[in-house]
C-alpha cells in the first residue's frame, strides 16, 4: 500500500458527461501528479500541484481541468468526455517537487461508452 | 518533445539468470532519472531515483547505473526470480521549470520462468 487513495476504483459513464477523480496523497507530500495511461500507450503526464499550486503541465485537454485544496488532496475533473478518454488515471504524490520518488495508488479506471 | 527509449520492449530469462535492460533519455538539460517497477494489477513502485553522472543504486538483486553524459541508464537484476516478473519503467525530468513533469518511456516487461 503506496498510501495514496484514489477514488473511485472504477467509473463508467457516457460520452458528453462529466466526472471528478479524487485523489488523497501520502500523509505529509506536498506534490502531486495526475498521469494518464491509455490503450497501448505508456504513462502520459498531465499536470503537477505543488502545495495548493499548479507547477507543471504536459498535454492535459483544455476538457480537463485539476486542481490541489488546502488539505492537499486533488481532484481532476474530465469534462465533455470522448470514448477516447478511457483510460486508466493514476495519481501520484511525493514530499516535495524534486529528486524524490513518487508513490502512486491504485489508479482510477474510466470507461467512457 | 523528449524522448525517453527503453530496451527491449519484452524479455524472457530463466529463473537464475541475470539480465539488464536500458533506458536512451536526452542528455541535455538532464535532472533526474527514476526506475519503477510495475506489476500487473497493481500501481507503479519507485525503485531508485537517480541525479548525478555516474551513480550507481542498488536495491537487493537491483542495481541501476546512470550515464548522463550519453544518456543512458541501465537496470541490472542479478539471479533473476518469477516474482522479478513486471514491466520495468524509466522516467526522465528535465531541469527549468517542468522538473516535476516525469517522461516516461514504455517500458521493458520482464518475464522470469521457474
Amino acid at each position: 500500500d503506496s498510501g495514496v487513495t484514489q477514488t473511485p476504483k472504477h467509473l463508467i459513464t457516457a460520452t458528453g458527461q462529466r466526472v471528478t477523480l479524487r485523489c488523497s496523497p501520502r500523509s505529509g507530500d506536498l506534490s502531486v501528479y495526475w498521469y494518464q495511461q491509455s490503450l497501448d500507450q505508456g504513462l502520459q503526464f498531465l499536470i503537477q500541484y505543488y502545495n495548493g499550486e499548479e507547477r507543471a503541465k504536459g498535454n492535459i485537454l483544455e476538457r480537463f481541468s485539476a486542481q490541489q485544496f488546502p488539505d492537499l488532496h486533488s481532484e481532476l475533473n474530465l469534462s465533455s468526455l470522448e470514448l477516447g478518454d478511457s483510460a486508466l488515471y493514476f495519481c501520484a504524490s511525493s514530499v516535495i517537487q524534486e529528486n524524490t520518488e513518487a508513490f502512486f495508488g491504485q489508479g482510477t479506471r474510466l470507461t467512457v461508452v | 518533445i523528449l524522448n525517453v527509449e527503453q530496451s527491449p520492449q519484452s524479455l524472457h530469462v530463466q529463473e537464475g539468470d541475470s539480465t539488464n535492460f536500458t533506458c536512451s533519455f536526452p542528455s541535455s538539460n538532464f535532472y533526474a532519472l527514476h526506475w519503477y517497477r510495475w506489476e500487473t494489477a497493481k500501481s507503479p513502485e519507485a525503485l531508485f531515483v537517480m541525479t548525478l553522472n555516474g551513480d550507481e543504486k542498488k536495491k537487493g538483486r537491483i542495481s541501476a547505473t546512470l550515464n548522463t553524459k550519453e544518456g543512458y541508464s541501465y537496470l541490472y537484476i542479478k539471479g533473476s526470480q518469477p516474482e522479478d516478473s513486471a514491466t520495468y519503467l524509466c522516467a526522465f525530468s528535465a531541469g527549468g521549470t517542468s522538473y516535476g513533469k516525469l517522461t516516461f518511456g514504455q517500458g521493458t516487461i520482464l518475464t522470469v520462468h521457474p
